[in-house]
């Protein structure tokens, strides 16, 4: 079965401790991988989209790594306004859907 | 420029009643997607549209549930004789072309509450 699955489910830092968001997947002929952030009350913001193995993106404190199984979005010194849920979706062969994860809700500690 | 937008942003419904949810989607965007996200998940496809011709509904639950987007631009949400499990938040998000290997970009939302 086509699948995302994001873990941990929720997270907990201190400002300034660095950690990883875990976003794996089972499709076929992947496509695209994107993370988004969502703000609660607000709809999902674009941050990445990733589409080959070996691929990183990278943006403020934020980093994106794709391998073949799974992607993961690497936070470096998170700050307080970095607290959000963080989404990971992909879109692959023969579909028009995009699949979501459940997401990582992310709480950063001044 | 202005982003996508959605009406009304709030709805509170009466069991059984019909609702019509909008999106105005990014102007020159070609895709546009439906999505239903409950409390505490990510959202889950309902529907793509690529201008005017809808390609996929397999995510709609119900045949209550219907989407038109028939000049290409704005779209309209449908659901018929609401029940309490419609209630959810409903997300449209656009994109410049084709479905898949580009990114989307999503509204605020409406946030249906069924009573």
């Amino acid at each position: 079965e086509d699948q995302v699955t994001q873990s941990p489910e929720a997270l907990r830092l201190q400002e300034g401790e660095s950690s990883s968001l875990n976003c794996s997947y089972t499709v076929s002929g992947l496509r695209g991988l994107f993370w988004y952030r969502q703000d609660p009350g607000k709809g999902p913001e674009f941050l990445f989209t990733l589409y080959s193995a070996g691929e990183e993106k990278e943006k403020e404190r934020l980093k994106a790594t794709l391998t073949k199984k799974e992607s993961f979005l690497h936070i470096t010194a998170p700050k307080p306004e970095d607290s959000a849920t963080y989404l990971c979706a992909v879109s692959y062969s023969g579909t028009y859907k995009y699949i979501f994860g459940t997401g990582t809700r992310l709480k950063v500690l001044a | 420029g202005a982003g996508v937008s959605q009406s009304p942003r709030y709805k509170v419904a009466k069991r059984g009643q019909d609702v019509a949810l909008r999106c105005d989607p990014i102007s020159g965007h070609v895709s546009l997607f439906w999505y239903q996200q409950a409390l505490g998940q990510g959202p889950e496809f309902l529907t793509y549209f690529q201008n005017e011709a809808q390609l996929d509904k397999s995510g709609l639950p119900s045949d209550r549930f219907f989407a038109e987007r028939p000049e290409g631009s704005v779209s309209t949400l449908k659901i018929q004789r609401t029940q309490q499990e419609d209630s959810a938040v409903y997300l449209c998000a656009s994109s410049v072309r084709l479905a898949g290997e580009y990114e989307q970009y999503f509204g605020p939302g409406t946030r249906l509450t069924v009573t």
